[in-house]
């Protein structure tokens, strides 16, 4: 079984240039969770989807980050403009249902200078 | 106060050791926990589940106390490749529905 695919694996861009990443998680998942993973912590919780909607989104910075997820499969994560403290792993992970197991995909690493 | 805490680490042990590794919360909403590890620049993967009774899978041994908020894993005879970060995460559910991490232990078996 495929697991959750994530692209681009690696971007380079300066502060105040706009990025997208996308997400295809795995086929049959209904939720999709974009995390923020900076260097030496944990994991954040960005945004969760259910199917085509939005669960939460309380710890996306609004003013600069949007997420779509519009035919409740694949999802981009934009961030538009990038600051240096957005230099970061962006995971996408999936699961069944809400308190279903998540599994994440590769990442993307984001450097911001 | 963070929601989930772990032991800082890093741990650095001999091949054949036994470690154990700490995690608290705050949040007695805290419905589930769990144990995944993470290599370097690679995603977490689940390791275990921990169930209120304690559980086992191999060498890994994960028990819960939910009088005291706490969460470990204990590594038995443990191998070079159990080299890693473990996070410790807490699934919080009465409406939150969100899985919560710690910032990670990390662990460095040497032969």
């Amino acid at each position: 079984e495929a697991g959750v695919a994530q692209s681009p694996r690696y971007k380079i861009i300066e502060k105040r240039q706009s990025v997208a990443f996308w997400c295809n998680p795995i086929s049959g998942h209904a939720t999709l969770y974009w995390y923020q993973q900076i260097l030496g912590q944990g994991p954040k919780l960005l945004i969760q989807f259910q199917n085509n909607g939005v669960v939460d989104d309380s710890q996306l910075p609004k003013d600069r980050f949007s997420a779509e997820r519009l035919k409740g499969v694949d999802s981009t994560l934009k961030i538009q403009p990038a600051k240096l403290e957005d230099s970061a792993v962006y995971l996408c992970a999936s699961s069944l249902g809400q308190e279903e197991t998540q599994y994440f995909g590769p990442g993307t690493r984001l450097l911001v200078l | 106060r963070k929601e989930v805490e772990q032991d800082p680490g890093p741990f650095n042990v001999p091949e054949g050791a036994t470690v154990a590794f700490n995690c608290t919360y705050s949040n007695s909403a805290s419905q589930s926990f769990f144990w995944y590890r993470q290599d370097c620049r690679k995603e977490p993967k689940l390791l275990m589940s921990v169930y209120s009774s304690g559980n086992e899978d191999g060498r890994f041994t994960a028990q819960l106390n939910r009088a005291s908020q706490y969460i470990s894993l204990l590594i038995r005879d443990s191998k070079l490749s159990d080299s890693a970060t473990y996070l410790c995460a807490v699934f919080l559910s009465g409406g939150y529905n969100k899985l919560i991490f710690g910032a990670g232990t990390r662990l460095a078996v040497h032969p």
